[in-house]
């Protein structure tokens, strides 16, 4: 199992542009999040998925959209990149019934 | 906002003594989860505490969970350098979303 996978490692955006985030995971996990994570903040969760098809927002949801067409995939959106969304971002994954979440490796993401 | 506050927000030791840091947290909860974060990768799941267990061992960690005073504390026995690392505390309230602390940044020195 690759578990959970998330691409690109990094990357740098000009205030305005868009792109997406990937993850992905091969554990059958039914959950999903995206978190972000900030200096002295801790993580704080985006968007999650409790299941295909399914999306509901978390702590800090503003500039981000998400969709879950399928159990494996989970991208997060940028609209319009801003520099307040200069930050690590976290995917993880965890199965029914359990509470372990398994993350990637992140994405550092730069703003200018 | 942060439901859980690790304490303290760093920590150095010498290799083999005993590292200790603490949470503190909001809400009651479910449970309890203590995270590592290595530099530059994501976090990885150590252990996990039930609101109704106020003890728990696995290898080196030893985990307590105080539910009256919304505490709990995460000991790491005869550290060593690849202890060094972030350690998150996160709990999972009765909405059932887990959440993070803000860390403790622990530093063994050899």
């Amino acid at each position: 199992n690759a578990g959970v996978t998330q691409t690109p490692k990094f990357q740098v955006l000009k205030t305005g542009q868009s792109m997406t985030l990937q993850c992905a995971q091969d554990m059958n996990h039914e959950y999903m999040s995206w978190y972000r994570q900030d200096p002295g903040m801790g993580l704080r969760l985006i968007h999650y998925s409790v299941g295909a098809g399914i999306t509901d927002q978390g702590e800090v949801p503003n500039g981000y959209n998400v969709s879950r067409s399928t159990t494996e995939d989970f991208p997060l959106r940028l609209l319009s990149a801003a520099p307040s969304q200069t930050s690590v971002y976290f995917c993880a994954s965890r199965a029914p019934g359990t509470e372990t979440q398994y993350f990637g490796p992140g994405t550092r993401l730069l703003v200018l | 906002s942060q439901q859980g506050e690790e304490d303290p927000q760093a920590l150095s030791i010498q290799e083999g003594e005993n590292a200790t840091m603490n949470c503190s947290y909001k809400t009651s909860i479910n449970n309890l989860q203590w995270y590592r974060q290595n530099s530059g990768r994501g976090l990885v799941h150590l252990i996990l505490i039930r609101s109704n267990e106020r003890e728990k061992h696995s290898g080196r960690l030893r985990v307590t969970l105080d539910t009256s005073k919304k505490s709990s504390s995460l000991l790491i026995t005869a550290s060593r350098a690849a202890d060094t690392a972030s350690y998150f505390c996160a709990t999972v309230p009765r909405n059932e979303k887990l959440t993070f602390g803000t860390g403790t940044r622990l530093t063994i020195i050899p």
